[in-house]
């Protein structure tokens, strides 16, 4: 398994701000995402971090509004860009081990803008 | 995003009971389906998963069943209990690739 810290693991932000999530893995994996969870709602991926190059994001999300960084094999940060009240959700980081492949998840950041 | 589709979305079962939430997909190159379970103020935890060249795959007092040709894949949980209560996510992907999602089940097991 893997141990994934974030940091923070909550904060109510203003409109207009923004606000960089942390990521850190107790070990080095292979792959490093990041989701979105809605209020009462599933798991949307916005982005692969990709260590030493640009993050792939998934349709509908763009790097203006969501920089990645992935400076090493242990470590990731997502920005949420100029927030607006529907940037309200959890934000969890992801990281994929292969041999066999299993994925595991942080405990989440909850942002809430106000 | 590939869909994954997933019933019920909530569902209420008594203590010893048989929880069953299904799933199918559209993607025939997924080729890994795991299922997660997650509590309130939590990420999910991985609780099960399974690939398609296997019908059945059993961990403890949950299954997987999957029916390949049917692009379907359930989770069951024997003999429910009120800790089993929480939200029940089914997924899918290409090996090495990210996961996309089903909707979610929250179940509620009554004591």
């Amino acid at each position: 398994s893997a141990v994934i810290s974030q940091k923070p693991s909550r904060d109510i932000c203003q409109r207009g701000t923004s606000l960089t999530i942390q990521c850190q893995v107790d070990s080095q994996v292979t792959m490093m995402f990041w989701y979105r969870q809605q209020p009462g709602q599933s798991l949307t991926l916005i982005a692969t971090a990709n260590q030493g190059s640009e993050a792939t994001y998934e349709s509908g999300f763009v790097i203006d509004k969501f920089p990645i960084s992935r400076p090493n094999l242990t470590f990731s940060t997502l920005t949420v860009s100029n927030m607006s009240p529907e940037d309200s959700s959890i934000y969890l980081c992801s990281v994929g081990k292969t041999g066999p492949w299993e994925a595991f998840f942080g405990q989440g950041t909850r942002l809430t803008v106000v | 995003q590939q869909q994954v589709k997933q019933s019920p979305q909530s569902l209420i079962v008594q203590k010893g009971g048989i929880s069953i939430i299904n799933c199918a997909y559209e993607n025939t190159a997924f080729d890994y389906f795991p299922w997660y379970q997650q509590f309130p103020g939590k990420g999910p935890a991985l609780l099960i998963a399974i690939r398609p060249d296997v019908s059945e795959k059993k961990e403890g007092r949950f299954t997987i069943s999957f029916n390949k040709s049917a692009k379907q894949f359930s989770l069951h949980i024997m003999d429910s209990q009120p800790g089993d209560s929480a939200t029940y996510f089914c997924a899918a992907e290409t090996s090495g690739s990210r996961l996309t999602f089903g909707e979610g089940t929250q179940l509620t097991v009554n004591p």
